[in-house]
């Protein structure tokens, strides 16, 4: 869905780097999300905010952090990368009690 | 919170025949449950919802049912398709102040055989 974008699509980096995954929406939607996906694994939720005020942790949101600079940006941060933070991230956006719509994915890899 | 449990983990089907993915959850407030079909490397996409107010719905060869008494929930894919190979997974949103979030079941990959 082109009206939910993630920057870089792709990322290599080394352990104990800080690295900025960016999404925007175009959506006008006041919900975000950030997932991670492990391979053959379900989708655990990292952080999500209702609004650029409203930040909440996830299931899984130790080593990660977030910034909503606007209603159409939220922004996932690993503060000082490690292996175990490989995976697939996707952002999503919604209005309250319906469909999220994902974006296309950042594959991270952290060496 | 929510709790969703996801049944099979993989499942294999004759083209042709038909499949059924099941799905349970804990919160008796939660009133939305979509379905989301992902394929190999790519984003998790809807493919039907439905809300605690119907017990069933149906878009063509897909349908959802849902019994809010038993909490429970499933997909029916009939006369299945090769592209219907992907993995598909359940959610339940809590409407709950707190917990108003969708929470993921595991998924199950479907396979097709031709």
């Amino acid at each position: 869905d082109a009206d939910v974008t993630q920057t870089p699509r792709n990322r290599i980096t080394k352990t104990g780097k800080r690295i900025m995954l960016e999404c925007s929406q175009t959506k006008g939607h006041d919900r975000m999300y950030w997932y991670r996906q492990d391979p053959g694994l379900g989708l655990q939720l990292i952080y999500y905010s209702f609004d650029v005020k409203d930040i909440n942790k996830g299931e899984i949101s130790d080593g990660y952090s977030v910034s909503r600079q606007a209603q159409a940006k939220f922004s996932l941060s690993l503060e000082s990368a490690i292996p175990n933070q490989t995976a697939l991230y996707f952002c999503a956006t919604s209005v309250r009690g319906s469909e999220q719509y994902f974006g296309p994915g950042t594959r991270l890899t952290v060496t | 919170g929510e709790n969703v449990e996801q049944h099979p983990s993989t499942l294999s089907v004759q083209e042709g025949d038909s499949a059924v993915i099941k799905c349970t959850y804990s919160d008796s407030a939660s009133n939305y449950f979509p379905w989301y079909k992902q394929e190999l490397g790519k984003r998790p996409q809807l493919i039907i919802d439905i809300r605690s107010n119907v017990g069933e719905k149906k878009d063509q060869r897909i349908a959802v049912t849902l019994n809010k008494t038993a909490k429970h929930f499933s997909l029916h894919i009939t006369e299945t398709q090769p592209e219907d190979s992907a993995v598909y997974f359940c959610a339940a949103f809590g409407s709950n102040f707190g917990n108003e979030k969708l929470t993921f079941g595991t998924g199950t990959r479907l396979t097709i055989i031709p």
